[in-house]
C-alpha cells in the first residue's frame, strides 16, 4: 500500500523547535519529489518546502525561509522537516506529499494524515 | 490573500452540474504551468482530484473535468452527488514568487 506517515507533532512554545517526520511505503521514494504542506485550523493549504530525488534542488516559502530546513533519506525512506523560530502563525496540521512526476513544478499525488504543531505558551 | 482566487462557496442540486473558477495572473495561471485540482473530504487529507489542467488520476470519476483559459482555471462536476460534498482548492506555481500556490479553497454544498 502506498503510504505516507507523518509524525513529530506537539506543542512548542514561540521560539522553540521541531522536527517532524515522514516515513514513505509502498513506492519507490528515492526518486520521488517531496514536499511539506501545512494547513492553519480551519485555514486553506500553504506550501512550505520541497527537495528534489537527489536533494540538489531545494526551495521554501517566504514564510519559513531561514527557519525551516527540509532534508531526506533515501536509505530510509523519510523526509524530515527542522522547524527553529516557531511562531504562533507556524501553528497548522503539517502533510508531506509526493510529488508526481518527479518533475518540476509537479502536483502532489500523495498525502500523509499529517501531524499537528501547535505554537503556544 | 491567496495568490489564487477561488469564490469561499458553492452549491448544487443532486445530479446538477457545478464549476468552481480559480484566477490567477500572468506569473502562474497565465504562464506555462498547469494547473491542477485537490478535494479535501472533512477532516481528512487532500486528494489529488486533476492534474496537468486536464488530466484525472486513475480512479477519479470522468464527473470532475478541469480546463484553463488565460490566466484562470475551471473545475466542473457534473452528475452531482452528495459524497461530492468537500473543499476544493487549485493549484499551480507562481515563477515570480518561485513557489507553489494555492488557492483558498471553495465548500461545495450539495443542496
Amino acid at each position: 500500500e502506498v503510504q505516507l506517515v507523518e509524525s513529530g507533532g506537539g506543542l512548542v512554545q514561540p521560539g522553540g523547535s521541531l522536527r517532524l517526520s515522514c516515513a514513505a511505503s509502498g513506492f519507490t521514494f528515492s526518486i520521488s519529489s517531496m514536499n511539506w504542506v501545512r494547513q492553519a485550523p480551519g485555514k486553506g493549504l500553504e506550501w512550505v518546502s520541497y527537495i528534489n530525488s537527489i536533494m540538489t534542488d531545494i526551495r521554501y516559502a517566504n514564510s519559513v525561509k531561514g527557519r525551516f530546513t527540509i532534508s531526506r533519506d533515501n536509505a530510509k525512506n523519510s523526509l524530515f522537516l527542522q522547524m527553529n523560530y516557531l511562531r504562533a502563525e507556524d501553528t497548522a496540521l503539517y502533510y508531506c506529499a509526493k510529488g508526481l512526476t518527479g518533475t518540476n513544478p509537479d502536483s502532489f499525488d500523495i498525502w500523509g494524515q499529517g501531524t499537528m504543531v501547535t505554537v503556544s505558551s | 490573500q491567496s495568490v489564487l482566487t477561488q469564490p469561499p462557496s458553492v452549491s448544487g442540486a443532486p445530479g446538477q452540474r457545478v464549476t468552481i473558477s480559480c484566477t490567477g495572473s500572468s506569473s502562474n495561471i497565465g504562464a506555462v504551468y498547469s494547473v491542477h485540482w485537490y478535494q479535501q473530504l472533512p477532516g481528512k487529507a487532500p486528494k489529488l482530484l486533476i492534474y496537468g489542467t486536464s488530466n484525472r488520476p486513475s480512479g477519479v470519476p470522468d464527473r470532475f473535468s478541469g480546463s484553463k483559459s488565460g490566466t484562470s482555471a475551471s473545475l466542473a462536476i457534473t452528475g452531482l452527488q452528495a459524497e461530492d460534498e468537500a473543499d476544493y482548492y487549485c493549484q499551480s506555481y507562481d515563477n515570480s514568487l518561485s513557489a507553489w500556490v494555492f488557492g483558498g479553497g471553495t465548500k461545495l454544498a450539495v443542496l
